[in-house]
């Protein structure tokens, strides 16, 4: 079975804290995404990678970073977290070169920032 | 601008009975289109998907249908059950190219009353 890991279920942080959210993906997938979630407004795109040390920004990226140093691991950084970045944190990955292929999903990290 | 939306944000089903969830999409380049789902707790998972040059494609128990007139979606549960409790998404892509970003509707909740 395909999966998508992310290392925290829920996450509290204080605002300013550098935060970590990791993901994992056992599926030898080229793409990798980071979304977030928030009510009312769906899944916004935050950055991607479509290969090793590659990312791309998505339609969100301010205030976020992210690293790709091997191929199953996706990292999104908040360099000094905000309470507008609390959130629901959806990772995904997906295989090959063409868009036509499905997004598999972690089951999210829900990211509190006081 | 681009954007993919749905007409209705909660949708209340008799159990048994067929669901049919609706999704307008604006942009007319859109060639691939996707209905996720997901339940409480969880990350969403792909349910179904259709390219452009298709107007119907039918899985178990849901079919999805293209129009390409109106630019509509829409998503159809046959026989409805209780775990098909969740949130349904549509999504959109343009293009083939492998950096082509989905966009993501807002989503409609499915509650299914017995």
């Amino acid at each position: 079975d395909v999966k998508v890991t992310q290392s925290s279920r829920y996450l509290v942080k204080r605002t300013g804290e550098k935060v970590f959210l990791e993901c994992v993906q056992d599926m030898d997938h080229e793409n990798m995404f980071w979304y977030r979630q928030d009510p009312g407004l769906g899944l916004r795109l935050i950055y991607f990678s479509y290969d090793v040390k590659m990312k791309e920004k998505g339609d969100i990226p301010e205030g976020y970073s992210v690293s790709r140093e091997k191929k199953e691991r996706f990292s999104l950084i908040l360099e000094s977290a905000s309470t507008n970045q609390t959130s629901m944190y959806l990772c995904a990955s997906s295989r090959g070169t063409s868009a036509y292929n499905e997004q598999f999903f972690g089951p999210g990290t829900r990211l509190t920032v006081l | 601008g681009e954007s993919v939306g749905l007409h209705l944000p909660t949708l209340s089903v008799q159990e048994g009975d067929n669901s049919i969830i609706n999704c307008a999409y604006s942009n007319s380049a859109s060639d691939y289109f996707i209905w996720y789902k997901q339940e409480s707790g969880k990350g969403p998972q792909f349910i179904i998907d259709i390219r452009s040059n298709m107007d119907k494609r039918q899985g178990q128990r849901v079919t999805v249908l293209l129009n390409k007139t109106v630019k509509h979606l829409s998503l159809q549960i046959a026989a409805t059950q209780p775990g098909d409790s969740a949130v349904y998404f549509c999504a959109e892509n343009i293009g083939v190219n492998r950096d082509d970003k989905i966009i993501f509707g807002k989503g409609t909740r499915l509650h299914i009353l017995p």
